[in-house]
């Protein structure tokens, strides 16, 4: 079974920074998705951002990027410019990309980093 | 409609209650799943529908548990008996089968249970 891990529990940032999310993951997969999403109060998961493993190229989405070490298994996001609207829960997220017809064809997730913006 | 769309958004249930949850996926979508999401913590998977098929329970945490999609469509979740530790927002997402080219899935607001 995959496992996602987020080792920050909570992150804060000033306003118009650069912040960095941490996520490592295991799999024995090769072909496989992984996903930021956001969750802000309201609760509706919003993504962030896409990374297809068979992809060198790191994906960017505005001000949002991802560092993608697939040997290591780390897929981290870095967001720029940070703005009030950022403040959320983040969530990294693993699917694999082979139908299993099961639950793993859904998403595993990380326990979350709570991103709080300094203003 | 565009976008999941779930009901009630919020359900305060007296323990022993049972309670209903309802998820209308995007249309089209083959595959929809549920999700249990405690507070403070990230999504944990309950079931798994393709189409009206339930291929998938192995998350559902006890018999109380029951979820249906009768017609490949809207899927129900319900409760049987509520305990404390069933409070939590119950997340539908839904998506084609395998993802389709990006593999997304899509959320709907949640359901927010509190049973007293």
């Amino acid at each position: 079974a995959q496992t996602v891990t987020q080792s920050q529990p909570e992150m804060s940032v000033q306003e118009a920074e650069t912040v960095t999310l941490s996520c490592t993951y295991d799999t024995s997969e090769s072909d496989y998705y992984l996903f930021w999403y956001k969750q802000p109060p309201s609760r509706q998961m919003i993504l962030v951002i896409r990374q297809e493993a068979y992809k060198q190229q790191n994906a960017t989405e505005n001000r949002f990027s991802v560092n993608f070490q697939k040997a290591a298994k780390s897929f981290s996001l870095k967001i720029s410019d940070s703005q009030l609207g950022d403040a959320a829960m983040y969530f990294c997220a693993y699917r694999s990309a082979v139908y299993s017809g099961g639950g793993a064809d859904g998403l595993t997730f990380g326990k979350g980093t709570h991103l709080i913006i300094q203003p | 409609g565009a976008g999941v769309s779930q009901s009630p958004r919020y359900k305060v249930a007296k323990r022993g209650q049972d309670v209903a949850l309802r998820c209308d996926p995007i249309s089209g979508h083959v595959s929809l799943f549920w999700y249990q999401q405690a507070l403070g913590q990230g999504p944990e998977f309950l079931t798994y529908f393709q189409n009206e098929a339930q291929l998938d329970k192995s998350g559902l945490p006890s018999d109380r548990f029951f979820a249906e999609r009768p017609e490949g469509s809207v899927s129900t979740l319900k409760i049987q008996r509520t305990q404390q530790e069933d409070s939590a927002v119950y997340l539908c997402a839904s998506s084609f089968l395998t993802g389709g080219p990006t593999g997304e899935l899509f959320f709907g607001e949640g359901s927010r249970l509190t049973v007293l």
